[in-house]
Protein backbone atom coordinates (compact mmCIF):
# COMPACT_ATOMS: atom_id res chain seq x y z
CA UNK A 1 0.00 0.00 0.00
CA UNK A 2 1.35 3.43 -1.11
CA UNK A 3 1.49 5.46 1.89
CA UNK A 4 3.16 8.63 3.91
CA UNK A 5 3.11 8.97 7.47
CA UNK A 6 4.27 12.23 9.26
CA UNK A 7 6.03 13.23 11.89
CA UNK A 8 7.98 15.65 14.46
CA UNK A 9 5.83 18.93 15.16
CA UNK A 10 5.41 20.28 18.07
CA UNK A 11 5.51 23.31 19.82
CA UNK A 12 8.34 25.23 19.32
CA UNK A 13 9.95 29.23 20.74
CA UNK A 14 9.65 31.70 18.14
CA UNK A 15 13.06 31.52 16.84
CA UNK A 16 13.41 27.87 17.24
CA UNK A 17 13.82 25.22 15.25
CA UNK A 18 12.14 21.67 13.86
CA UNK A 19 12.66 18.50 11.59
CA UNK A 20 9.75 17.10 10.09
CA UNK A 21 10.08 13.31 8.87
CA UNK A 22 8.12 11.91 6.16
CA UNK A 23 8.12 8.18 5.55
CA UNK A 24 6.77 6.84 2.50
CA UNK A 25 6.10 2.70 2.18
CA UNK A 26 5.36 1.30 -1.36
CA UNK A 27 6.87 3.38 -3.60
CA UNK A 28 10.44 5.59 -3.65
CA UNK A 29 11.06 8.46 -2.75
CA UNK A 30 14.01 9.38 -4.55
CA UNK A 31 12.10 8.19 -7.76
CA UNK A 32 9.16 10.69 -7.37
CA UNK A 33 8.53 14.03 -6.86
CA UNK A 34 7.89 15.24 -3.08
CA UNK A 35 6.20 18.22 -1.66
CA UNK A 36 5.73 19.56 1.45
CA UNK A 37 2.47 21.39 2.30
CA UNK A 38 0.94 23.21 5.10
CA UNK A 39 -1.89 24.78 6.63
CA UNK A 40 -2.39 26.99 9.18
CA UNK A 41 -5.93 26.84 11.66
CA UNK A 42 -8.84 27.08 9.36
CA UNK A 43 -6.77 28.94 6.42
CA UNK A 44 -6.53 27.26 3.10
CA UNK A 45 -3.76 24.79 1.87
CA UNK A 46 -0.62 26.84 1.09
CA UNK A 47 2.39 25.04 -0.79
CA UNK A 48 5.78 24.95 0.77
CA UNK A 49 8.67 23.48 -1.02
CA UNK A 50 9.28 20.37 -3.11
CA UNK A 51 12.60 18.04 -3.83
CA UNK A 52 12.55 17.01 -7.95
CA UNK A 53 13.76 13.47 -8.07
CA UNK A 54 16.54 15.02 -9.57
CA UNK A 55 17.48 16.60 -6.23
CA UNK A 56 16.83 20.13 -7.05
CA UNK A 57 14.68 22.03 -4.70
CA UNK A 58 12.37 25.19 -4.81
CA UNK A 59 10.76 26.73 -1.64
CA UNK A 60 7.59 29.07 -1.58
CA UNK A 61 8.81 32.62 -1.20
CA UNK A 62 7.41 32.61 2.57
CA UNK A 63 9.84 30.07 3.89
CA UNK A 64 12.81 30.57 1.48
CA UNK A 65 16.01 31.02 3.25
CA UNK A 66 14.70 29.29 6.75
CA UNK A 67 13.17 26.21 5.38
CA UNK A 68 15.34 22.98 3.80
CA UNK A 69 14.12 20.07 2.35
CA UNK A 70 15.87 16.99 1.73
CA UNK A 71 15.19 12.86 1.64
CA UNK A 72 17.54 10.17 3.18
CA UNK A 73 17.36 7.29 0.11
CA UNK A 74 18.45 4.82 2.42
CA UNK A 75 15.43 5.45 5.22
CA UNK A 76 13.04 6.41 1.85
CA UNK A 77 12.10 9.23 4.38
CA UNK A 78 11.25 12.98 3.01
CA UNK A 79 12.54 15.77 5.77
CA UNK A 80 11.92 19.66 5.69
CA UNK A 81 13.85 21.11 8.62
CA UNK A 82 12.73 24.19 9.93
CA UNK A 83 14.51 27.28 11.35
CA UNK A 84 14.27 30.47 12.60
CA UNK A 85 10.49 29.56 13.08
CA UNK A 86 8.05 32.78 13.45
CA UNK A 87 4.30 32.82 14.99
CA UNK A 88 3.10 32.62 10.96
CA UNK A 89 4.49 29.51 10.42
CA UNK A 90 2.00 27.47 12.83
CA UNK A 91 0.38 24.91 10.65
CA UNK A 92 -0.53 21.45 9.39
CA UNK A 93 2.32 20.27 7.45
CA UNK A 94 1.28 17.76 4.94
CA UNK A 95 3.90 15.87 2.73
CA UNK A 96 2.83 14.68 -0.87
CA UNK A 97 3.75 12.93 -4.07
CA UNK A 98 3.99 14.50 -7.25
CA UNK A 99 2.46 13.45 -10.31
CA UNK A 100 5.64 14.71 -12.50
CA UNK A 101 3.51 14.55 -15.69
CA UNK A 102 0.61 16.53 -14.39
CA UNK A 103 2.19 18.48 -11.65
CA UNK A 104 -0.46 17.32 -9.45
CA UNK A 105 -0.29 15.59 -5.52
CA UNK A 106 -1.31 12.19 -5.80
CA UNK A 107 -0.65 10.97 -2.24
CA UNK A 108 -0.89 12.84 0.94
CA UNK A 109 -0.01 11.85 4.53
CA UNK A 110 -1.90 12.68 7.48
CA UNK A 111 -0.41 15.60 8.84
CA UNK A 112 1.93 16.71 11.55
CA UNK A 113 1.18 20.04 13.93
CA UNK A 114 3.48 22.53 14.51
CA UNK A 115 2.92 25.38 16.62
CA UNK A 116 4.98 28.53 17.23
CA UNK A 117 4.69 30.23 20.17
CA UNK A 118 5.87 31.45 23.76
CA UNK B 1 3.81 34.37 -9.73
CA UNK B 2 -0.41 34.07 -10.28
CA UNK B 3 -2.92 33.79 -7.99
CA UNK B 4 -6.08 30.77 -7.76
CA UNK B 5 -9.22 33.11 -6.92
CA UNK B 6 -12.36 30.63 -5.73
CA UNK B 7 -15.85 31.62 -4.38
CA UNK B 8 -15.28 31.68 0.02
CA UNK B 9 -18.24 29.28 -0.09
CA UNK B 10 -21.32 27.66 -2.15
CA UNK B 11 -24.65 25.79 -1.21
CA UNK B 12 -26.78 23.81 -2.45
CA UNK B 13 -29.58 20.94 -1.70
CA UNK B 14 -29.21 17.46 -1.91
CA UNK B 15 -29.71 16.21 -5.60
CA UNK B 16 -28.83 19.60 -7.16
CA UNK B 17 -26.14 20.23 -9.13
CA UNK B 18 -23.27 22.47 -7.92
CA UNK B 19 -20.39 24.36 -9.89
CA UNK B 20 -16.82 26.09 -7.99
CA UNK B 21 -14.78 28.12 -10.36
CA UNK B 22 -11.28 28.96 -10.01
CA UNK B 23 -9.84 31.78 -11.94
CA UNK B 24 -6.51 32.33 -12.66
CA UNK B 25 -4.98 36.07 -12.21
CA UNK B 26 -2.13 35.98 -14.45
CA UNK B 27 -0.84 33.57 -17.50
CA UNK B 28 -3.39 30.97 -18.56
CA UNK B 29 -5.67 28.71 -17.27
CA UNK B 30 -4.78 26.07 -19.97
CA UNK B 31 -1.00 26.20 -19.75
CA UNK B 32 -0.75 24.19 -16.98
CA UNK B 33 -3.06 21.38 -15.29
CA UNK B 34 -5.82 22.18 -12.93
CA UNK B 35 -6.34 19.45 -9.98
CA UNK B 36 -9.32 19.47 -7.75
CA UNK B 37 -8.96 18.27 -3.77
CA UNK B 38 -11.76 17.38 -1.70
CA UNK B 39 -10.57 17.99 2.06
CA UNK B 40 -13.45 16.82 4.62
CA UNK B 41 -12.74 18.14 8.36
CA UNK B 42 -9.71 16.74 9.99
CA UNK B 43 -8.70 14.74 7.32
CA UNK B 44 -5.93 15.41 4.66
CA UNK B 45 -6.79 16.42 0.88
CA UNK B 46 -7.68 13.66 -1.29
CA UNK B 47 -8.03 14.33 -5.45
CA UNK B 48 -11.34 14.56 -7.22
CA UNK B 49 -10.05 15.77 -10.78
CA UNK B 50 -6.29 16.06 -12.09
CA UNK B 51 -5.54 16.98 -15.71
CA UNK B 52 -7.81 19.45 -15.71
CA UNK B 53 -11.01 16.89 -16.33
CA UNK B 54 -10.03 13.37 -14.96
CA UNK B 55 -11.45 11.44 -12.35
CA UNK B 56 -9.56 9.35 -10.06
CA UNK B 57 -10.58 5.36 -9.55
CA UNK B 58 -13.05 5.62 -7.11
CA UNK B 59 -14.52 9.40 -7.66
CA UNK B 60 -17.86 8.96 -8.66
CA UNK B 61 -18.75 10.40 -12.25
CA UNK B 62 -20.60 13.02 -10.64
CA UNK B 63 -17.64 14.99 -10.40
CA UNK B 64 -16.18 16.46 -13.40
CA UNK B 65 -14.22 19.06 -14.09
CA UNK B 66 -12.66 21.81 -17.05
CA UNK B 67 -11.65 24.87 -17.99
CA UNK B 68 -12.51 28.00 -20.01
CA UNK B 69 -9.68 29.57 -21.83
CA UNK B 70 -12.28 32.74 -22.36
CA UNK B 71 -12.82 33.42 -18.33
CA UNK B 72 -9.24 31.94 -17.73
CA UNK B 73 -10.95 29.77 -15.20
CA UNK B 74 -11.31 25.99 -14.43
CA UNK B 75 -15.05 24.77 -12.82
CA UNK B 76 -15.60 21.46 -10.71
CA UNK B 77 -18.85 20.35 -11.26
CA UNK B 78 -20.38 18.19 -8.80
CA UNK B 79 -24.07 16.79 -9.64
CA UNK B 80 -26.53 14.80 -7.84
CA UNK B 81 -25.15 16.00 -4.33
CA UNK B 82 -24.80 13.90 -1.81
CA UNK B 83 -24.31 15.21 2.23
CA UNK B 84 -21.53 13.39 2.32
CA UNK B 85 -19.99 15.93 -0.57
CA UNK B 86 -20.10 18.36 2.29
CA UNK B 87 -16.21 19.68 2.36
CA UNK B 88 -14.02 21.47 1.19
CA UNK B 89 -12.55 21.90 -2.45
CA UNK B 90 -9.04 23.25 -3.76
CA UNK B 91 -8.22 24.07 -7.26
CA UNK B 92 -4.26 23.68 -7.39
CA UNK B 93 -2.19 24.58 -10.73
CA UNK B 94 1.62 25.18 -11.23
CA UNK B 95 3.72 27.01 -12.97
CA UNK B 96 7.99 27.47 -13.28
CA UNK B 97 8.84 25.48 -10.37
CA UNK B 98 5.63 26.78 -8.21
CA UNK B 99 2.61 25.55 -7.09
CA UNK B 100 -0.44 27.23 -6.64
CA UNK B 101 -3.39 26.39 -4.14
CA UNK B 102 -6.97 28.42 -4.79
CA UNK B 103 -7.96 29.89 -1.71
CA UNK B 104 -10.86 26.75 -1.22
CA UNK B 105 -14.54 26.63 -1.53
CA UNK B 106 -16.63 25.69 1.96
CA UNK B 107 -19.59 23.69 0.08
CA UNK B 108 -22.62 23.10 2.38
CA UNK B 109 -25.51 20.44 1.30
CA UNK B 110 -28.79 21.66 3.19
Amino acid sequence: EVQLVESGGGLVQPGGSLRLSCAASGFTVSSNYMSWVRQAPGKGLEWVSVIYSGGSTYYADSVKGRFTISRDNSKNTLYLQMNSLRAEDTAVYYCARVVSSYYGMDVWGQGTTVTVSS
Amino acid sequence: NFMLTQPHSVSESPGKTVTISCTRSSGSIASNYVQWYQQRPGSSPTTVIYEDNQRPSGVPDRFSGSIDSSSNSASLTISGLKTEDEADYYCQSYDSSNWVFGGGTKLTVL
